[in-house]
């Protein structure tokens, strides 16, 4: 069953602004990760933040999590129309299965 | 490295016929591969998990003779549609975890997009 839910389900944006996307979870993990797909494309794995870890930062991307909600957000700074893509967030609990949030569809315009 | 690759990468067939796609680690030994299926603007749900040399793991919901997983070397796992239908028709894509320390990390497949007419 998928795990959560994340907002907003699309988002647009120019070119240069910041994105914010939001993930919530429902049971206790070891790691949340985030990817990224392009339309009809396989998934491309963006950063992953252990349970024990509040906030994650790979180049433009920052990753915060937050056990207690239950939440994670991904900020992408200085967005590029390359961004525009599907982007899931991921939990991991003790086994190997990854469980995907229900995505959020980011669009840069130029 | 850690390259993962499906084959073929669509393929269109009639109803009821049946269906094999493969996933393979092309430098990598998977102890461990994941099948998933994707509905169009849907999310990635696990469809089994696939253990080198045992049976598949199937989760809720999943027809297990439906769906016939086969991961007979460290490299390579298929997965076969028996008697595909229409509503078979969706994106599949496999991923692959390599040895127990890096667990954590899924190398996923390009995806197959399977068409059932």
């Amino acid at each position: 069953s998928q795990q959560g839910e994340e907002d907003p389900q699309a988002l647009s944006i120019q070119e240069g602004e910041n994105a914010t996307m939001n993930c919530s979870y429902k049971t206790s993990i070891n790691n949340l990760q985030w990817y990224r797909q392009n339309s009809g494309r396989g998934l491309v794995h963006l950063i992953l933040i252990r349970s024990n870890e509040r906030e994650k930062h790979s180049g433009r991307l920052r990753v915060t999590l937050d056990t207690s909600k239950k939440s994670s957000s991904l900020l992408i700074t200085a967005s590029r129309a390359a961004d525009t893509a599907s982007y899931f967030c991921a939990t991991q609990g003790s086994a190997r299965q990854l469980t995907f949030g229900s995505g959020t569809q980011l669009t840069v315009l130029p | 490295g850690a390259v993962v690759s499906q084959h073929p990468s669509w393929v269109i067939c009639k109803s009821g016929t049946s269906v094999k796609i493969e996933c393979r680690s092309l430098d990598f030994q998977a102890t461990t591969m994941f099948w998933y299926r994707q509905f169009p603007k849907q999310s990635l749900m696990l469809m089994a998990t696939s253990n080198e040399g045992s049976k598949a793991t199937y989760e809720q919901g999943v027809e297990k003779d439906k769906f016939l997983i086969n991961h007979a070397s460290l490299t390579l796992s298929t997965l076969t549609v028996t008697s595909a239908h229409p509503e078979d028709s969706s994106f599949y894509i496999c991923s692959a975890t390599r040895g127990q320390i890096t667990k954590e990390t899924q190398y996923f497949g390009p995806g197959t997009r399977l068409l059932v007419l």
